[in-house]
């Protein structure tokens, strides 16, 4: 697609159960990044990959949340066990590179996380 | 980690200049002034870009200060679709994470 596309858009689960979501970047990105969002704040960055690589995951808030990127492409945020506090909109976001205008990120829609 | 300081919300009526002031004292000297903004609950759309001068593209205008501590965005006529919360950002090149902080509420008043 022409665009960043995050799925699924809404996930409503229980308390301790765990969950996985989706994000598939530009086609041809090398950057991509997965940010959490509370309501009326900013996004808060959490990992990033170029490539395959896991760059930096120190934001990261637990061990419960992991990231992975195998294949360079399409990745997944996965949280186990999860916990209400874990309730937010997770966006992902790709960028070219990571510098200049062609570190300009593009972010999709978000997955809208809600746990019971 | 706040980088830059904004001011919380601005209000703007239709058709006027908005110029959204950002400061950013502590900024190093490889680092670039980025502006998105996020309408609702859309993401983050990236607004522009700059190291020390001036930028201009079809969105906006940036300008930032001599000394580089400060810098404002603005939005030459502003209309009801630019309601949205800007954040200033400040990044040096290859690093992975922006912050965003809270930015600025824009209100475009009719």
């Amino acid at each position: 697609g022409a665009g960043v596309s995050q799925s699924p858009r809404y996930k409503v689960t229980k308390r301790g159960q765990d969950v996985a979501l989706r994000c598939d970047p530009i086609s041809g990105h090398v950057s991509l990044y997965w940010y959490r969002q509370a309501l009326g704040q900013g996004p808060e960055f959490l990992t990033y990959f170029n490539y395959e690589a896991q760059q930096d995951k120190s934001g990261l808030p637990n061990d419960r949340f992991s990231a992975e990127r195998p294949e360079g492409s399409i990745s997944t945020l996965t949280i186990q066990r999860t916990e209400q506090r874990d309730s937010a909109m997770y966006r992902c976001a790709s960028s070219l590179l990571t510098s200049g205008k062609a570190g300009e990120l593009f972010f999709g829609e978000g997955s809208r996380l809600t746990v019971l | 980690d706040a980088k830059t300081t904004q001011p919380p919300s601005m209000d703007c009526a239709e058709g006027r200049a908005a110029n959204l002031p950002c400061n950013h004292s502590t900024i190093s000297g490889n680092e670039y002034v980025y502006w998105y903004r996020q309408i609702h609950s859309q993401g983050p759309q990236y607004i522009i870009h700059g190291l020390k001068n001036n930028e201009t593209n079809e969105m906006a205008s940036l300008i930032i200060t001599e000394d580089r501590k400060s810098s404002t965005l603005i939005l030459p006529h502003a209309t009801l679709r630019d309601t949205a919360v800007y954040y200033c950002i400040v990044r040096a090149p290859g690093a992975n994470n922006l912050f965003f902080g809270t930015g600025t509420r824009l209100t475009v008043i009719p």
